[in-house]
């Protein structure tokens, strides 16, 4: 199996600051045929599912804030908040389904100082 | 607007059946790979399994292969997920969620899961 690993397991920033939340994969889920990161980014709001946020690693999802952003490649990966807003606050997951099982990291909890 | 509503979770003791239902709308559902992604209480996600538009091909997770069986009937835009010899780790909110798909030059590739449903609670104990 592929184990994700995000880093840190939580952090706390200021309201207009940039918070950053690290996904490594333990190998790599790039598939060469078509240059693509199997890889995608989810935010979950108390009492809510997960939302998705990015995918192939840096393709935002139709109405997320241009203040989300993803890189990395390989096995590492980021996933960027700028200008972090008071609705920002919840737990961060990223997930590969690069193959099955689909796993997904243990979650960054991202809260306003 | 795509909806996916789950029902069908509840109480049940160790060693017991249910199936959940998802209901979609809203989409072709027949065109989209499904999935059922679970969490804990206060815990992270897990995916548990995937099935592939068509049926044929169906995906577990170890925690859960040969107790759970995931189907579809695309007659009725419905997932079913089947489970059997229930244990206190089953414990969770269920979600059911649609694969994202993009098309480029005839070819399908999946990304993730763009849509979930609200989730319907399961819980094991006796």
């Amino acid at each position: 199996d592929i184990v994700m690993t995000q880093s840190p397991d939580s952090l706390a920033e200021s309201l207009g600051e940039r918070a950053t939340i690290n996904c490594k994969s333990s190998q790599s889920v790039l598939y060469s045929s078509n240059n693509k990161n199997y890889l995608a980014w989810y935010q979950q709001k108390p009492r809510q599912p997960p939302k998705l946020l990015i995918y192939w690693a840096s393709t935002r999802e139709s109405g997320v804030p241009d203040r989300f952003s993803g890189s990395g490649s390989g096995t590492d990966f980021t996933l960027t908040i700028n200008s972090l807003q008071a609705e920002d606050v919840a737990v961060y997951y990223c997930q590969q389904y690069y193959r099955t099982p689909y796993t997904f990291g243990q979650g960054t909890k991202l809260e306003i100082k | 607007e795509v909806q996916l509503l789950e029902s069908g979770g509840g109480l049940v003791q160790p060693g017991g059946s249910l199936r959940l239902s998802c209901a979609a709308s809203g989409f072709t559902f027949s065109s989209y790979a499904m999935s059922w992604v679970r969490q804990a209480p206060g815990k992270g996600l897990e995916w548990v399994s995937d099935i592939s538009g068509g049926g044929e091909n169906t995906y577990y997770a170890d925690s859960v292969r040969g107790r759970f069986t995931i189907s579809r009937d695309n007659s009725k835009n419905t997932l079913y997920l089947q489970m059997n010899s229930l244990r206190a780790e089953d414990t969770a909110i269920y979600h059911c969620a649609k694969a994202g798909m993009t098309t480029v030059s005839g070819a399908h590739y999946y990304y993730g899961m763009d849509v979930w449903g609200q989730g319907t609670t399961v819980t094991v104990s006796s």
